[in-house]
């Protein structure tokens, strides 16, 4: 298996909502990405967990709140957001040694109405 | 700080041209590592290459090939015989050794139509 899977693939929420965008792999890479994309900009970088520890954090606002369970998940959950939080949500994994590539999944399209 | 340039916001070319890529970097790292990226309308990302920067020979993989200039500081991604297919963005990256080894760091993106 070497693919990187994201549920759902599109989500419409209200500014009250919570909901939880998820993410596995099972290629056996303990790093694990966040990262979000607005139209016709490159990914920008949200979160990293490696070997299941929160290692960076992009100075995200904490109505994103990422939880990694095991190795293979990795889910972001989501809280009083607001409309300019609209974008694609994509999740990579890595081996987690310096200088691998990521393999990213589909992504989440997010709209909050 | 390390930054990734890619000048060319977009190009569209006719199918069966060759079109080449820019991608320009910088970095204080001595070792670092510079990758591409093809992003087709369905969002998902697709590794295309890595390259180390010890490694400066050009690669060649079917219509793509990849120029690798470390006194240019410059990547350059070059597809030849273009196919409608190939219509993507394509993201040049950078990632370090020393600082920020964790993170990625994207160009801008360039947007390729292959105009049948």
């Amino acid at each position: 298996d070497t693919e990187v899977t994201q549920t759902p693939k599109h989500l419409v929420m209200g500014m009250t909502n919570k909901k939880s965008l998820k993410c596995e792999q099972h290629m056996g890479h303990r790093a694990m990405y966040w990262y979000k994309q607005k139209a016709k900009k490159p990914p920008e970088l949200m979160f990293v967990y490696s070997y299941e520890k929160l290692s960076i954090n992009e100075s995200v606002p904490s109505r994103f709140s990422p939880e990694c369970p095991n190795s293979s998940l990795l889910n972001l959950h989501l809280h009083a957001l607001q409309p300019e939080d609209s974008a694609l949500y994509l999740c990579a994994s890595s081996q987690g040694r310096v200088g691998t590539s990521r393999s990213f999944g589909p992504g989440t399209r997010l709209t909050v109405l | 700080a390390q930054k990734v340039t890619q000048a060319q916001t977009e190009i569209s070319v006719v199918e069966k041209e060759d079109v080449t890529l820019d991608c320009v970097y910088e970095t204080r790292d001595t070792t670092y590592y510079l990758f591409w990226y093809k992003q087709p309308p369905s969002g998902e990302l697709v590794f295309l290459i890595r390259r180390n920067s010890f490694d400066e020979q050009n690669e060649i993989s079917g219509r793509y090939s990849w120029n690798f200039q470390k006194s240019t500081s410059s990547f350059n991604f070059t597809i030849t015989a273009s196919q409608v297919v190939d219509s993507a963005v394509y993201f040049c990256a950078l990632s370090g050794t020393l600082q920020g080894a964790q993170k990625l760091v994207f160009g801008q993106g360039t947007r390729l139509t292959i105009n049948p």
